[in-house]
């Protein structure tokens, strides 16, 4: 079965840093990009970066450029998200999404079930 | 950055209706366009890929249309398992941009 699994989201304070994981499964990981999508409370969907197959090329959106960073483990299967100098307006249910086909833009096909991440004093 | 925007943002209609909902891109995106069904507190699901193209395993009653900038989902005959909110995204080129939303709510 193909599926997303993420996980490391919690509560962290203004300023502060978190490091999401993303364990997938079912398909072969290194041949399709990678994204990170957000949602906040009752809100739409915001894409935040994508990481190309073979992590030769990362993608940011502009409100987290400069704070967060992308990175895969093929030999792991594992994508993650490093997140640091976090704000309020980063709190959300961060999903993992795969590309469907081989192009390094794309749809997302599969999604994880998300991971909440809560940025509070 | 290409915007996208969609409308209704709420849609209220019966069992039964074809419904449409519309989405408008800032720029030419050609048809790198998806729609995506998303109920609550469950992740999205691709429903449309390539302005038209059906996933595998969505039923024949959910159709989209367009190219350049105008694009449509429709549901052929609004069934219980519909009601949801629906976006578009297009994947043109990064950054890659999701419209507000739809929801489908019953009438």
């Amino acid at each position: 079965e193909v599926q997303l699994l993420e996980s490391g989201g919690g509560l962290v304070q203004p300023g502060g840093s978190l490091r999401l994981s993303c364990a997938a499964s079912g398909f072969t990981f290194s041949s399709y990009a990678m994204s990170w999508v957000r949602q906040s409370l009752g809100k739409g969907l915001e894409w935040v970066s994508a990481i190309s197959d073979s992590d030769d090329n990362t993608y940011y959106a502009d409100s987290v450029k400069g704070r967060f960073t992308i990175s895969r483990d093929n030999s792991k299967t594992t994508l993650y998200l490093q997140m640091n100098s976090l704000r309020a307006e980063d709190t959300a249910v961060y999903y993992c999404a795969k590309g469907r086909g081989d192009y390094q833009v794309d749809a997302f096909d599969i999604w994880g079930q998300g991971t909440m991440v809560a940025v509070s004093s | 950055d290409i915007q996208m925007t969609q409308s209704p943002s709420t849609l209220s209609a019966s069992v039964g209706d074809r419904v449409t909902i519309t989405c408008r891109a800032s720029q030419s995106i050609s048809r790198w366009l998806a729609w995506y069904q998303q109920k609550p507190g469950k992740a999205p699901e691709l429903l449309i890929y390539k302005a038209s193209s059906l996933e595998s395993g969505v039923p024949s009653r959910f159709s989209g249309s367009g190219s350049g900038t105008e694009f449509t989902l429709t549901i052929s005959s609004l069934q219980p398992d519909d009601f949801a909110t629906y976006y578009c995204q297009h994947y043109n080129s990064y950054p890659l941009t999701f419209g507000g939303g739809t929801k489908v709510e019953i009438k």
